[in-house]
């Protein structure tokens, strides 16, 4: 069974740093792209990064991009979203979400980030 | 980037009726790459359809996509209770993945 759990969340003030993480499970986490995706409050999903098997091409949303950076530790089954620099308007839940083709079949049960002061 | 539009933005319906719900484009989406998810208050969306009709693993027949180019749709045939949710479409046929705002699909 595939299993995509989210951590590290949590409140933070505004010019901060965080960087959530992602456990992958019951699939062969090296054979397949991944993907950060966020909700803010009562919103629609904002898809905001990608990255492909061997970190060889990765993507991100022009919101974040120059602030958050994305990664992958393939021998431990985990992905990261390392975050800087946050405002308010990233206040969100992000979700890691596992790729077939380029789709999204999966997805964790997210990890809440609040920017505040 | 492509902007997906999708309408109505709600809709209210019994169960047993019929859902049609609409994806625009603002341009053409590449291989039809276009997929639905459902989304429940407090869980993470669910992958529907891919590649703008083909049903994801365990999804039951009542649910339906079609459409290529801009314009797509996701029918629902007969809803269920449990189809009450709101339904987001999203084009992955370019490195900027991009969802529409979603269609919520309520009680009448």
């Amino acid at each position: 069974e595939v299993q995509l759990v989210e951590s590290g969340g949590g409140l933070v003030k505004p010019g901060g740093s965080l960087r959530v993480s992602c456990a992958a499970s019951g699939f062969t986490f090296i054979s397949y792209s991944m993907n950060w995706v966020r909700q803010a409050p009562g919103k629609g999903l904002q898809w905001v990064s990608s990255i492909d098997t061997s970190s060889s091409h990765i993507y991100y949303g022009d919101s974040v991009k120059g602030r958050f950076t994305i990664s992958r530790d393939n021998a431990r089954n985990l992905l990261y979203l390392q975050m800087n620099s946050l405002r308010a308007e990233d206040t969100a839940v992000y979700y890691c979400a596992k790729s077939f083709g380029w789709y999204f079949d999966f997805w964790g049960q997210g990890t809440l980030v609040t920017v505040s002061s | 980037e492509i902007v997906l539009t999708q309408s109505p933005g709600t809709l209210s319906l019994s169960p047993g009726e019929r859902a049609t719900l609409s994806c625009r484009a603002s341009q053409s989406v590449n291989s039809n790459y276009l997929a639905w998810y459902q989304q429940k208050p407090g869980q993470a969306p669910r992958l529907l359809i891919y590649g703008a009709s083909s049903r994801a693993t365990g999804i039951p027949d009542r649910f339906s996509g079609s459409g290529s180019g801009t314009d797509f749709t996701l029918t629902i045939s007969r809803l269920e209770p449990e189809d009450f949710a709101v339904y987001y479409c999203q084009q992955y046929g370019s490195t900027v993945w991009t969802f529409g705002q979603g269609t919520k699909v309520e009680i009448k």
